[in-house]
């Protein structure tokens, strides 16, 4: 069965760092893109980072230099390493596996995250 | 960045009812558009990839159109277990953005 199991979330003060875990199983991490997703308390979801099967990572400008997406193959493990945190990076924090890539003739295709775990939460406050 | 606006915010309807939702793009994204579901206090639910394919499980009631600009999420007719905010995600470029959000609630 594929499943995203997230953990690391909590409470922290301003300034400080939290790095999140995304578990996986049924699939292969490092052949999948694989996204952080946010949601703050009573809003809508929000895009944080990417992480390419090879290896690129994008992210998005509210988090850009302060976040940073990694993985783990043999563990089979996505991360979400936080610093400098702010209030308003509190949300539920989701990993997602992206059904995208290189197709056979080449070009790009993207079908959506189809996949999410369960969420954890993050609460940066003093 | 690529905005994408949703309407309505919020629809009010009964079971058995068609139901509309619209997402408009600020610029051009082809056909790079998905569709989710979520239910208060769990995780988004993929229902349309590609503007228009259905993913797997997920029930034909639920259709998605357009490209380029604008696109459209039907669901044929409204079922209990449909109540629910659907959003739309572009992924023509980064970064990625989702519409504010349409709530599905009981008339």
């Amino acid at each position: 069965e594929v499943q995203l199991v997230e953990s690391g979330g909590g409470l922290i003060q301003p300034g400080g760092s939290l790095r999140l875990s995304c578990a996986t199983s049924g699939f292969t991490v490092s052949s999948n893109y694989m996204s952080w997703v946010r949601q703050a308390p009573g809003k809508g979801l929000e895009w944080v980072s990417i992480i390419y099967s090879g290896g690129s990572t994008y992210y998005a400008d509210s988090v850009k230099g302060r976040f940073t997406i990694s993985r783990d193959n043999s563990k089979n493990t996505l991360y979400l390493q936080m610093n400098s945190l702010r209030a308003e990076d509190t949300a539920v924090y989701y990993c997602a596996r992206d059904r995208a890539g290189v197709g056979a003739t080449g070009e790009d295709y993207y079908y959506g995250m189809d996949v999410w775990g369960q969420g954890t939460t993050v609460t940066v406050s003093s | 960045d690529i905005q994408m606006t949703q309407s309505p915010s919020s629809v009010s309807a009964s079971v058995g009812d068609r139901v509309t939702i619209t997402c408009r793009a600020s610029q051009g994204i082809s056909s790079w558009l998905a569709w989710y579901q979520q239910k208060p206090g769990t995780a988004p639910k993929l229902l349309i990839y590609a503007a228009s394919s259905l993913q797997s499980g997920v029930p034909s009631r639920f259709s998605g159109s357009g490209s380029g600009t604008d696109f459209t999420l039907t669901i044929s007719s409204l079922q209990p277990e449909d109540f629910a905010t659907y959003y739309c995600q572009q992924a023509n470029s980064f970064p990625l953005t989702f519409g504010g959000g349409t709530k599905v609630e009981i008339k």
